[in-house]
C-alpha cells in the first residue's frame, strides 16, 4: 500500500521556528512537495525534493532522506500568515502524485 | 498565478439530481486533475486528463464522470449525486505528465459540494 504520516496539527509561536515532519510508504519514488493550503483556500507549491539534503528558499526549508523514507518542512521566523495547513505529497514510481492528510499549523502571538 | 477558474464556488443539491463542475484553465496546459478533499483523507484523485477527449480513472472514480473537449475545460459529473459525495473538489493543472522543480500542479480555488 501506500502511505504518507504527517502530524494532524500543531502549534508554535510567533517568532519561533518549527519542523513538520512526514514519513513515506509508496511505491516507488521520484521526488517529494509541500504544499501551503490556507483555510478555504488552494494549496500552493511550497518546496520539492528529489535528493537527500536540504533546499532551502527564504524562511522555509524542506529535507529529504531517502533511506529512511522521512521530509521535514522547517518553517523559521514564524508569522501569523503561517497558519495553515502544510501537505506532503509523493510522487511514486508511476510519477502519481500522492498526498498525505495535512498538518494544520495554529501560529500563536 | 496560474489561471484556473473553477465553477460554481458553491452548491448545495439533493441526493440523486445530476451535478457537473466546471474547470477552465487560460494556461493552455495539457493536463487536467480532479481531486476531492475531505477531512481526515489527504488530497485524492478523482479523474484526470492528458488531452483532448484522453482522460482516466483516479483513486476515487466511482460515482464519477468527466468530459474534456476543448483545451481550457474540464468537466466533472456526478451522475446521481449521493451524500457521501459531499466535498471541496479542487481542479488542478499541470503542463507535464512529469511533475518536479519546475512543472508543478497548480489548483483552482475549489468548489465546495453540499448533498443533501
Amino acid at each position: 500500500g501506500q502511505n504518507i504520516d504527517q502530524p494532524t496539527e500543531m502549534t508554535a509561536t510567533e517568532g519561533a521556528i518549527v519542523q513538520i515532519n512526514c514519513t513515506y510508504q509508496t511505491s516507488g519514488f521520484n521526488g517529494l512537495f509541500w504544499y501551503q493550503q490556507h483555510a478555504g483556500e488552494a494549496p500552493t507549491f511550497l518546496s520539492y525534493n528529489v535528493l537527500d539534503g536540504l533546499e532551502e528558499k527564504g524562511r522555509f526549508s524542506s529535507f529529504l532522506s531517502r533511506s529512511k523514507g522521512y521530509s521535514y518542512l522547517l518553517l523559521k521566523e514564524l508569522q501569523m500568515k503561517d497558519s495553515a495547513s502544510y501537505l506532503c505529497a509523493v510522487l511514486n514510481r508511476d510519477d502519481k502524485i500522492i498526498f498525505g492528510k495535512g498538518t494544520r499549523l495554529h501560529i500563536l502571538p | 498565478d496560474a489561471g484556473i477558474t473553477q465553477s460554481p464556488r458553491h452548491k448545495v443539491t439533493e441526493t440523486g439530481t445530476p451535478v457537473t463542475l466546471r474547470c477552465h484553465q487560460t494556461e493552455n496546459h495539457r493536463y487536467m486533475y480532479w481531486y476531492r478533499q475531505d477531512p481526515g483523507h489527504g488530497l485524492r484523485l478523482i479523474h484526470y486528463s492528458y488531452g483532448v477527449k484522453d482522460t482516466d480513472k483516479g483513486e476515487v472514480s466511482d460515482g464519477y464522470s468527466v468530459s474534456r473537449s476543448k483545451t481550457e475545460d474540464f468537466l466533472l459529473t456526478l451522475e446521481s449525486a449521493t451524500s457521501s459525495q459531499t466535498s471541496v473538489y479542487f481542479c488542478a493543472i499541470s503542463d507535464s505528465e512529469y511533475l518536479g522543480p519546475n512543472e508543478k500542479l497548480f489548483f483552482g480555488s475549489g468548489t465546495q459540494l453540499s448533498v443533501l
